[in-house]
């Protein structure tokens, strides 16, 4: 059964540095999602892409946080620099279009 | 603006008792109300859409427009059923997911 992969599966890394994060989607999945989920709360959308275009990232701390999704497949989400309020973890899914949402293991990421 | 609210953050209940996930909602509109459940050590998934009137795993959920709640409901709890539940509403076609907090519900031998 196909499923969204993430990895890495947990980053550390020190405050001020970059990071990046790499999500691949079901095959065939024209919209990707990342999330972020801090310890406690649920998901909250950072961006949505449909195909390689961004369509809401109004979540997004554009001062900071990076994504592209070059060929409308897979896609990376990047922080730089990275801060201790960053740490949390990294949700990716994707979905056939504005349909069921299939969810990644996520990345945790640790903010020293 | 959309908001979720799930006012219970831990449930516990024992096996063989009814048990119900509170959820209301803040929405201008007609939203889409979903429920997803993360079980230990698995991915977050689906369990229920309130637009497709399915019953899974015994679970059942209202869209109640008038007290703008969307409660997620089992007569039976199983320990299986031990797992953090989150409530989700969608505005607009194609338009972000908004999540509430999550409710860890336990269900006791």
């Amino acid at each position: 059964e196909a499923e969204v992969a993430q990895s890495p599966r947990y980053k550390i890394t020190e405050k001020s540095q970059a990071v990046a994060f790499w999500c691949d989607p079901i095959s065939g999945h024209a919209t990707l999602y990342w999330y972020r989920q801090i310890l406690g709360q649920g998901p909250e959308l950072l961006v949505q892409f449909q195909d390689e275009s961004v369509v809401d990232d109004s979540q997004l701390p554009k001062d900071r946080f990076s994504a592209e999704r070059l060929k409308g497949v897979d896609s990376t989400l990047k922080i730089q620099p990275a801060e201790l309020g960053d740490s949390a973890m990294y949700l990716c899914a994707s979905s056939p279009k504005n349909n069921e949402q299939f969810f990644g293991p996520g990345t945790r990421l640790t903010v020293l | 603006a959309q908001r979720v609210t799930q006012p219970e953050k831990l449930l516990s209940v024992f096996k063989g008792a009814p048990v119900e996930l509170k959820c209301n909602y803040s929405y201008s509109g007609s939203p889409e109300l979903f429920w997803y459940v993360q079980y230990s050590r698995q991915r977050l998934q689906l369990l229920l859409r309130h637009i497709s009137r399915e019953s899974i795993k015994g679970f059942t959920a209202d869209l109640n427009k008038g007290e703008t709640s969307f409660h997620l409901k089992k007569p039976f709890a199983q320990e299986e059923d031990s797992a953090m539940y989150y409530c989700a509403l969608r505005g607009t076609s194609g338009s972000r997911l908004t999540f509430g907090e999550g409710t860890q519900l336990t269900v006791n031998p």
